[in-house]
């Protein structure tokens, strides 16, 4: 079983609609969970972290975290094309060290 | 705008060769991670760095190096390459006990 797994994609929601991405994890230590976004080319940007079940928002993106389920999502509202990317889910366990471990991402595509 | 800068931008080897990374972290950073991201995969974890000490290393053989100068900034060598060396190197850093981690913008290397 991998550590974090993403839909590799790529995932076409049309634009002004809701973009769902999710995310499982195998770690139950895991204590913080990321969102990155990765335009191609580029390094990952910090979009959302979430510590606690349940949802969080801010602007446009929800993220949401169940720890029971070992499951957490990013929604996106009124897509844009600007939201065309990869969305890479990394959660994180705090022993010893910080270190992030990364799914393989999950490839967003907005259609105008 | 992170903070983070990383040199050189781009990189071409050949097989066998050693290379050095660079990176300077954000001011008062005092934790440095470095990740390896090929093409289609999300960052894997390296090595960290805290205050100078290797502070945990992720699946990577010992031709993997690095060190953490007494400014915080940092490098990464990796001596006999491989073309699966090809990637984009991350280079992270963070203020020790703060959740959150500065990308800086990545070093693309290239091994034929």
């Amino acid at each position: 079983q991998k550590e974090v797994e993403q839909n590799s994609g790529p995932l076409s929601v049309p634009e002004g609609a809701i973009a769902s991405l999710n995310c499982t994890y195998s770690d139950r230590g895991s204590q913080s969970f990321f969102w990155y976004r990765q335009y191609s080319g580029k390094s990952p940007e910090l979009i959302m972290s979430i510590y606690s079940n349940g949802d969080k928002e801010d602007g446009r993106f929800t993220a949401q975290l169940n720890k029971a389920s070992q499951y957490v999502s990013l929604l996106i509202r009124d897509s844009q094309p600007s939201d065309s990317a990869t969305y890479l889910c990394a959660p994180r366990v705090k022993r010893g060290n910080e270190k992030l471990t990364f799914g393989t991402g999950t490839r967003l595509t907005i259609i105008p | 705008e992170t903070g983070v800068t990383q040199s050189p931008t781009h990189l071409i080897k050949t097989r066998g060769q050693q290379v050095t990374l660079r990176c300077s972290s954000q001011s008062g950073h005092n934790t440095v991670s470095w990740y390896q991201q090929a093409l289609g995969q999300g960052p894997q974890f390296i090595f960290q760095y805290y205050r100078e000490e290797e502070n945990g290393r992720g699946n990577f053989p010992p031709r993997f190096s690095g060190l953490q100068f007494p400014n915080y900034s940092s490098e990464l060598n990796v001596n006999a390459l491989e073309l699966d060396d090809s990637a984009l190197y991350l280079c992270v850093s963070a203020s020790g006990g703060k959740e959150t981690q500065y990308f800086g913008p990545g070093t693309r290397l290239l091994v034929l």
